[in-house]
């Protein structure tokens, strides 16, 4: 079993549209969980980090469910320039730098 | 702009060639990290560096060796690489303060890697 898995989609959406990824781990004694943003050819940028209690960003709001081990992602309104894949990251069975990156869920967003 | 800065952004070498990725960071982050990224596939784990020692090695072959000179500073030495080595080589940082979870990544632009 992967240390972390993710649904690689791809999900089109038209603008306007709410969009959900989940990315589950299988570490039950990870501490780091995040939410990366990768746009073609560039580097990964971070979107927001996720917080036990969930936590919200203008029109994201991450979660985190560690009785069922997965992390969410929530775009809400999405925009046009949303298109971009994104991944989570979630610390291995290592160390708290052991950074793990699920597949990558490819979002395109349309007029 | 990315704080962390890695060098060259394109490298072209043969397979009997000795070339280095160079990385640097002065956000003061403890953690140094490198990334081996093939097209449509998420970033693959190689190496950290905690606090300037190596402190995760993914069983990368040995034609793949990692140097700390100091805290903000990571270099990849690269030696006989195999046209399937060619892949987008990111370097990644982080602040790695004992007992402390949450500290993200943060990236360079990458070093696009191609063996001929």
């Amino acid at each position: 079993r992967k240390e972390v898995e993710q649904d690689p989609g791809p999900f089109n959406v038209p603008e306007g549209a709410t969009v959900a990824f989940n990315c589950t781990y299988s570490n039950s004694a990870s501490q780091s969980f995040f939410w990366y943003r990768q746009d073609c050819r560039k580097e990964p940028k971070l979107l927001m980090s996720v917080y036990s209690s969930g936590n919200e960003d203008g029109r994201f709001t991450a979660q985190l469910n560690r009785a069922s081990q997965y992390i969410s992602l929530l775009i809400r309104d999405s925009k046009l320039s949303d298109s971009a894949t994104y991944l989570c990251v979630v610390n291995g069975v290592g160390n708290n730098n052991d950074m793990r990156f699920g597949a990558g869920t490819r979002l395109t967003v349309k007029p | 702009d990315t704080e962390v800065t890695q060098t060259p952004k394109h490298l072209v070498m043969g397979m009997t060639n000795k070339k280095s990725l160079k990385c640097e960071q002065h956000m003061g982050h403890r953690a140094m990290y490198w990334y081996k990224q093939k097209a449509k596939k998420p970033p693959e784990l190689m190496f950290v560096y905690s606090y300037e020692k190596l402190s995760i090695n993914e069983s990368v072959p040995s034609r793949f060796s990692p140097e700390c000179p100091n805290s903000s500073l990571l270099n990849l030495h690269l030696h006989a690489l195999q046209p399937e080595d060619s892949a987008l080589y990111l370097c990644a940082s982080s602040q790695d303060r004992d007992g402390q979870y949450n500290s993200p990544l943060h990236f360079g632009n990458g070093t696009r890697l191609t063996v001929t």
